[in-house]
């Protein structure tokens, strides 16, 4: 089955910290791999996906496909990244379907 | 362009009554996906549509359905609501192209809550 694992409900941090929100999978093909986030009162939009390789907002994700994890990292956390983050994946098998994880807090404290 | 749009954007039903629940894509998006949120089993795929037809459809019961028009709004509705129900109903868009790994694009969602 298709499965998406966020461990950690809420993980906080001080500003100036490095973060790193846990993402593991399983999925026996070839997944496509997201990060959504939801910033307070607004709706939930793409971070990035693993394909395109880019650097949002100074996260950057890794797709290992060994360990069928996509984790999210950023160097240093600002106060502006506390929000909610998805982790989501897709495939061709499964078409317009996103399977999210439960999801994790971001607090970043002052 | 503008983003996706949902409405309404609150709903208060109660217990056996039906809903129907408004979403129109980003303008060229020909693909609709629905999703259930809530607290306890996070985000949920219910259908998505493309082109008028349902083409994947998630584990809900025969009471949630949905539907696509030739200008690729849709709407979801939901028949003999259950307390359980309640949640905020997502809609996403994207383009719908095949291979099915796009990225999907967000609407603020409908909150509908059964009373």
């Amino acid at each position: 089955a298709q499965r998406v694992t966020q461990p950690e409900k809420l993980l906080s941090v001080f500003k100036g910290a490095p973060v790193e929100l846990k993402c593991n999978y399983s999925y026996s093909g070839s997944p496509e791999l997201f990060w959504y986030v939801q910033y307070s009162r607004q709706r939930l939009q793409l971070l990035l996906r693993h394909i395109s390789r880019e650097s949002i907002k100074g996260f950057t994700a890794d797709l290992n496909k060994g360990e069928t994890s996509f984790h999210l990292k950023k160097p240093f956390a600002q106060e502006e990244d506390s929000a909610m983050y998805y982790c989501a994946l897709s495939s061709s098998s499964n078409t317009g379907k996103l399977i999210f994880g439960q999801g994790t807090t971001l607090q970043v404290k002052p | 362009k503008a983003g996706v749009t949902q409405t309404p954007r609150y709903l208060i039903k109660t217990r056996g009554q039906q809903v129907t629940l408004s979403c129109s894509p980003i303008s060229g998006h020909r693909s609709v996906s629905w999703y259930q949120q809530t607290p306890g089993q996070g985000l949920q795929f219910l259908f998505e549509y493309f082109s008028e037809t349902q083409r994947n459809k998630g584990n809900f019961p025969g009471r949630f359905s949905g539907r696509q028009f030739s200008n690729s709004r849709s709407e979801m509705n939901v028949s003999t609501l259950e307390l359980g129900d309640s949640a905020l109903y997502l809609c996403a868009s994207s383009q719908g192209l095949a291979g099915g790994q796009e990225t999907q694009y967000f609407g603020p969602g409908t909150r509908l809550l059964v009373l």
